[in-house]
């Protein structure tokens, strides 16, 4: 069936740094799209969400980037600090009632 | 309201033994996700409620998997006969129309 995917499994950046997390999805008639940052143990942490008819969102230091013409979505974390290093998981629907397709998950090491 | 609370954090049990697994949503969210997450991957629905109906499961909810919702409010899933591939993260999400997801810290199984 469709999945959602992520391009690289880990990601290790320095501190101060700004962060690219990258995901591809296969489902063309999703239509919303959610970040989630999981901490060891902790359950999925909502970052921030796109909706198909927005190609960009941005929250607090976090720009979420969609680009339906190649199904891929970006999370961007400006300024990464240690706190940053989680996995991150991208997800997404055909409805915001429904389940979620998750991908794999990106780990994200913050360096000294 | 303090977000979506999962009971216990931990369980461990012997195969074979049944376990039930409690969800309180966020009290204005009328919809109640569960979800299960095994290391490294990321979460697999499980099944949706909206209310007190049962809207959908996956076809991973195998028989001897169980959820209610009996008044709309909290939820449980239970696990009948337990094996070792039941050991995950059940993770429990909740949500309105006009809300995304939020999750819960999740129960952490372990069958020995």
């Amino acid at each position: 069936g469709e999945s959602v995917g992520l391009h690289l499994p880990t990601l290790s950046v320095q501190e101060g740094d700004n962060s690219i997390i990258n995901c591809a999805y296969s489902n063309s008639a999703s239509d919303y799209f959610i970040w989630y940052k999981q901490e060891s143990g902790k359950g999925p942490q909502f970052i921030i969400d796109i909706r198909s008819n927005m190609d960009k969102r941005q929250g607090q230091r976090v720009t979420v980037l969609l680009n339906k013409t190649v199904k891929h979505l970006s999370l961007q974390i400006a300024a990464t600090q240690p706190g940053d290093s989680a996995v991150y998981f991208c997800a997404e629907n055909m409805d915001s009632a429904r389940q979620l397709t998750f991908g794999s998950g990106t780990q994200l090491t913050v360096l000294p | 309201d303090t977000g979506v609370s999962q009971d216990p954090r931990h369980k461990i049990t012997k195969r074979g033994q049944n376990v039930t697994f409690r969800c309180d949503p966020i009290s204005e969210h009328n919809r109640l996700y569960w979800y299960r997450q095994t290391l490294g991957q990321g979460p697999e629905f499980l099944t949706y409620f909206q209310n007190e109906a049962q809207l959908e499961k996956s076809r991973l909810l195998s028989d001897r998997f169980s959820a209610e919702r009996p008044k709309g409010s909290f939820s449980t899933l239970e696990i009948q006969r337990t094996e070792q591939g039941d050991s995950a993260m059940y993770l429990c999400a909740s949500s309105s129309q006009n809300y995304g997801y939020t999750f819960g810290s999740g129960t952490r199984l372990t069958v020995v």
